[in-house]
């Protein structure tokens, strides 16, 4: 899992609470990445950040809120306006996100209950 | 629209013999790909990529993968299946957005391997 460190491993909510998953990078890359992974669905972006300070929207990013203010830190915050919480949350970063050639380190995951 | 397709949700393969686990893709303009693996419960771990040059590259853990143009492939393979090998596999294309180099990965809905011995 490399230089990535994700925390929670495990979070459990009630319906109606926002919750913060913590990522954090000690690999100097500038473009860091949120996913949601859901059985049989593959990975699904959420949001991405290529510097400190901007940060856009991936795919499914309603319910969801993110900000970079430290290179090495992309919190995610899943609010309660996200209807289907319950997932395997990954965060990832690369080396920049412009080139083509740049591969995404992912760290170990977060599962979110929400019952 | 550009998008991957992984057309097997589950390949079972004995220890000892060939693997090979599908991918076939749809974008414009040329195809970056990877292939990623992952184990139960954990993040997902780099294999190897396709950016240009010779159509079979090679990768982590003794896998390569072979990259078709013609039948927009990028199928993945080793030689000889370990039962270690038993994980899910990703392949991701990386599309890029209008006129910009930046870019995303899109991933395929994910392969199962089981090696049985």
């Amino acid at each position: 899992d490399g230089g990535i460190t994700q925390s929670p491993k495990y979070l459990f909510r009630k319906e109606g609470q926002n919750v913060t998953l913590s990522c954090e990078q000690n690999l100097n890359h500038d473009a860091m990445y949120w996913y949601r992974q859901d059985p049989g669905q593959g990975l699904r972006l959420i949001y991405y950040s290529q510097i400190v300070n901007d940060f856009q929207k991936g795919d499914i990013a309603e319910g969801y809120s993110v900000s970079r203010e430290k290179k090495e830190s992309f919190p995610l915050t899943v609010t309660s306006a996200q209807k289907n919480p319950t997932a395997f949350y990954l965060c990832a970063s690369s080396i920049d996100l412009a080139g083509p050639v740049y591969e995404q380190y992912f760290g170990p995951g977060t599962r979110l209950t929400v019952t | 629209a550009q998008s991957v397709a992984q057309p097997e949700d589950q390949v079972n393969v004995a220890e000892g013999n060939p693997l090979t686990v599908k991918c076939t893709y749809s974008v414009s303009g040329n195809p970056y790909l990877f292939w990623y693996v992952q184990y139960p419960n954990r993040g997902l771990q780099f294999l190897l990529k396709y950016i240009t040059g010779d159509n079979l590259v090679k990768g982590s853990y003794g896998f390569e993968a072979e990259f078709n143009k013609s039948q927009t492939s990028f199928h993945l393979k080793k030689p000889s299946a370990l039962v270690s090998d038993s994980a899910l596999y990703f392949c991701a294309v990386r599309v890029f957005h209008g006129s910009s180099n930046t870019g995303k990965l899109i991933f395929g809905q994910g392969t199962t391997l089981q090696v049985k011995p």
